[in-house]
């Protein structure tokens, strides 16, 4: 079936360091792809998309590109920032040959710790 | 916009009850999903409405019910909860439910089960 595996947290990195979170799917058809953040005590976020292979999700300065020949979908920040601290999920939505599902299929979840 | 409401934000009930958690999509959103969070299983998709149908559902058991109603609103029941049942419960609203949308999330009901 259809899965989101992305690396364990938690992560802990210093103001302005560079941020990579992987993200890998598993999925047939043509999924979309997600990440959303959470913030303590809130519900997710949408952070950024993409639709389609080769498309570039950017949004606050984090991006990720969907790669299809990977079915990979890796979040990365340049200069992370002390209110960037929080949990970041990959997801996707799944498609079927009877039309779509848009229910939303989630990874674990990556907790971020920034340090000033 | 308003963003998607959920109501109650906490509830506290014993095992064996019912509860019933309710939720206000975005205006114009037909479509709603219910997620459960919890620390050891992640987020896991529960159903989604559209137009007053169950259109998706997850794998829970039958113990997880819900309903929509012809302004969008939907309600999630949950009967004889067990301890396993606390868990964070999120709504998410999207225009139509296709794979291509954005889904907007409420604050969420967190729910302890005693």
């Amino acid at each position: 079936g259809n899965s989101v595996t992305q690396m364990e947290g938690p992560v802990t990195l210093s103001e302005e360091a560079f941020l990579t979170i992987n993200c890998t799917y598993t999925a047939t058809g043509y999924p979309s792809l997600f990440w959303y953040v959470q913030y303590p005590g809130e519900g997710l976020q949408l952070l950024l998309k993409a639709t389609k292979a080769d498309d570039k999700g950017s949004n606050k300065g984090f991006e990720a590109t969907y790669r299809k020949e990977t079915t990979s979908f890796h979040l990365e920040k340049g200069s992370v920032q002390v209110s960037d601290s929080a949990v970041y999920f990959c997801a996707l939505t799944q498609s079927s040959r009877g039309g779509s599902q848009g229910n939303l299929i989630f990874g674990k979840g990556t907790k971020l710790s920034v340090k000033p | 916009k308003a963003g998607v409401t959920q109501t109650p934000r906490y509830l506290i009930k014993t095992r064996g009850q019912q509860v019933t958690l309710s939720c206000s999509p975005i205006s114009g959103h037909r479509s709603v999903s219910w997620y459960q969070q919890t620390p050891g299983q992640g987020l896991q998709f529960l159903f989604e409405y559209f137009s007053e149908t169950q259109r998706n559902k997850g794998n829970f058991p039958g113990r997880f019910s819900g309903r929509q109603f012809s302004n969008s609103r939907s309600e999630m029941n949950v009967s004889t909860l067990e301890l396993g049942d606390s868990a964070l419960y999120l709504c998410a609203s999207s225009p139509r439910g296709g794979r291509l949308e954005t889904q907007y999330f409420g604050p969420g009901t967190r729910l302890l089960v005693l």
